[in-house]
């Protein structure tokens, strides 16, 4: 089975603190993508990062950095010193490469953040 | 340049009704897929198209079909709406077939709500 788990429903946090977004995979393909979207209130998704299964490395942008495990099929999201324009609701998602699935995104339920000033 | 366009925004229909909702995908790109998010959940796909043909179609109900046009475009129609067709309809466009190669680019989405 392919799917994405994002297990923290709601996370609140105050201006100025560190908060980590957790996401597990699931997939039998070698090869898979994995990406971050997040969700402000307008309702688009907006693209934050893509990473391939052959590249762990960790990537950071900004505030932004992101942990990718394969060794736990873990892809998180951390943000760093967060601000009220962070409030939104972040999904994690798969595109895996072979079945039925196969180029598309599978989303994970999101994970929705609300930072406090 | 236009992003991903969809319309109308907000749509309120009775059940048992049809909905087009239509979606314009950014110059160039020559892929449109097509996502449901019923409130509280993650997006789900619903049906892939490329280059004027179906690409893929996820686990929905025949009541729901899609074309592209010539022009890239794409058309959502949904048949005989149920109360939980209610969801925010969302329009992805990519450069090509392959999304994991190039991406994909959201539209504001689509809301439905079926009364």
């Amino acid at each position: 089975a392919q799917k994405v788990t994002q297990a923290q429903t709601e996370i609140s946090v105050v201006e100025k603190e560190d908060v980590t977004l957790d996401c597990v995979y699931e997939t039998r393909d070698t090869t898979y993508y994995l990406f971050w979207y997040k969700q402000p209130p307008s309702g688009e998704l907006v693209f934050l990062i893509r990473r391939n299964s052959f590249d762990e490395q960790n990537e950071i942008s900004g505030r932004y950095s992101w942990n990718f495990q394969k060794s736990t099929s873990s892809f998180n999201f951390t943000i760093t010193a967060s601000q009220v324009v962070d409030s939104a609701v972040y999904f994690c998602a798969l595109i895996p490469t072979r079945g039925g699935s196969q180029g598309n995104l599978i989303f994970g339920k999101g994970t929705k953040l609300s930072v406090k000033p | 340049d236009a992003g991903v366009t969809q319309s109308p925004t907000h749509l309120i229909k009775t059940r048992g009704q049809h909905v087009t909702l239509r979606c314009s995908p950014i110059s160039g790109h020559k892929s449109v897929s097509w996502y449901q998010q019923v409130l509280g959940q993650g997006p789900q796909f619903i049906f892939q198209y490329y280059e004027k043909e179906e690409r893929g179609r996820g686990n929905f109900p025949d009541r729901f079909s899609a074309r592209q046009f010539p022009n890239y475009s794409s058309e959502l129609n949904v048949n005989a709406l149920l109360l939980g067709d209610s969801a925010l309809y969302l329009c992805a466009s990519s450069l090509g077939g392959r999304g994991e190669n190039y991406g994909y680019t959201f539209g504001s989405g689509t809301r439905l709500t079926v009364v």
